[in-house]
C-alpha cells in the first residue's frame, strides 16, 4: 500500500540546467498537486493536474515551468533553464477527488541549483 | 489579504505540558476542509488532523484536537502531553470548495520545540 512517491529526493542542476521531477499519486488517486517549498516559508499551490489534463496552473510561474500527468506514468514537473531562485523543495500531494478531504503528500524534491 | 495567518513563528513547551498553536483563516465560501500538518527536519509533510467547516464537533486524533471557533475563524491546534518529538514545524492549511479545485493554501507555519 504504497504511498505517494517522488524522486528524486535530491536533485542538483547547475544554471540553465533542464530539471525533471517526478511524481507518482497513491493507487486509486487520480488527482495530483504540485507545491513549492521556498527556505523559511509554508507551501505554495503551484498546479492542479487530473490525468491527461491540467485543471488549475494559476500558481505556476509563466515562463520555465510546466507540469503533466500523462495517461500512463507518473506526473512530471519541468524546470527549464533553471536558476538559483528555483532552489526550494518541491512536494507532490494526491487525493481521489477534488473534494474537501485530506491530500496526502509525498516525501518532496529537494532541488538545489548551482 | 492573507488566506492564512499563523502569528507565531516560534513557540516553546515543556515537555509534558499542552501548547496552542494559532491559526486564523478568511474565506467566503461556506464549504471549507481546515488541515494541520507537521514537518519534521527531515521534511516530509506528515497531516495530523482534519476539521470540515460543517462538523459540528471539533476533531481529535489522539494527542492532537483542532480548536474550531467558525464564528472567529480561528482553527488553533492543541498538542496535549508534548513529546520530545513533536518539535517541528506546524503548518495550518485550508482547502476552500470543489469550486476552487481543492488546492490546498498554507500559513508560514510555527516552529515548535519542545525542552525537556
Amino acid at each position: 500500500n504504497a504511498g505517494v512517491m517522488q524522486n528524486p529526493r535530491h536533485l542538483v542542476r547547475r544554471r540553465g540546467q533542464e530539471a525533471r521531477l517526478r511524481c507518482s499519486p497513491m493507487k486509486g488517486h487520480s488527482h495530483v498537486y504540485w507545491y513549492r517549498q521556498l527556505p523559511e516559508e509554508g507551501l505554495k499551490f503551484m498546479v492542479y493536474l487530473q490525468k491527461e489534463n491540467i485543471i488549475d496552473e494559476s500558481g505556476m510561474p509563466k515562463e520555465r515551468f510546466s507540469a503533466e500527468f500523462p495517461k500512463e506514468g507518473p506526473s512530471i514537473l519541468r524546470i527549464q533553464q533553471v536558476v538559483r531562485g528555483d532552489s526550494a523543495a518541491y512536494f507532490c500531494a494526491s487525493s481521489p477527488g477534488q473534494g474537501l478531504g485530506e491530500q496526502f503528500f509525498g516525501p518532496g524534491t529537494r532541488l538545489t541549483v548551482l | 489579504a492573507q488566506k492564512i495567518t499563523q502569528t507565531q513563528p516560534g513557540m516553546f513547551v515543556q515537555e509534558k505540558e499542552a501548547v496552542t498553536l494559532d491559526c486564523t483563516y478568511d474565506t467566503s465560501d461556506p464549504s471549507y476542509g481546515l488541515f494541520w500538518y507537521k514537518q519534521p527536519s527531515s521534511g516530509e509533510m506528515i497531516f495530523l488532523i482534519y476539521q470540515g467547516s460543517y462538523d459540528q464537533q471539533n476533531a481529535t486524533e489522539g494527542r492532537y484536537s483542532l480548536n474550531f471557533q467558525k464564528a472567529r475563524k480561528s482553527a488553533n491546534l492543541v498538542i496535549s502531553a508534548s513529546q520530545l518529538g513533536d518539535s517541528a514545524m506546524y503548518f495550518c492549511a485550508m482547502r476552500e470548495g470543489p469550486d476552487q479545485g481543492g488546492k490546498l493554501i498554507f500559513g508560514q507555519g510555527t516552529e515548535l520545540s519542545v525542552k525537556p
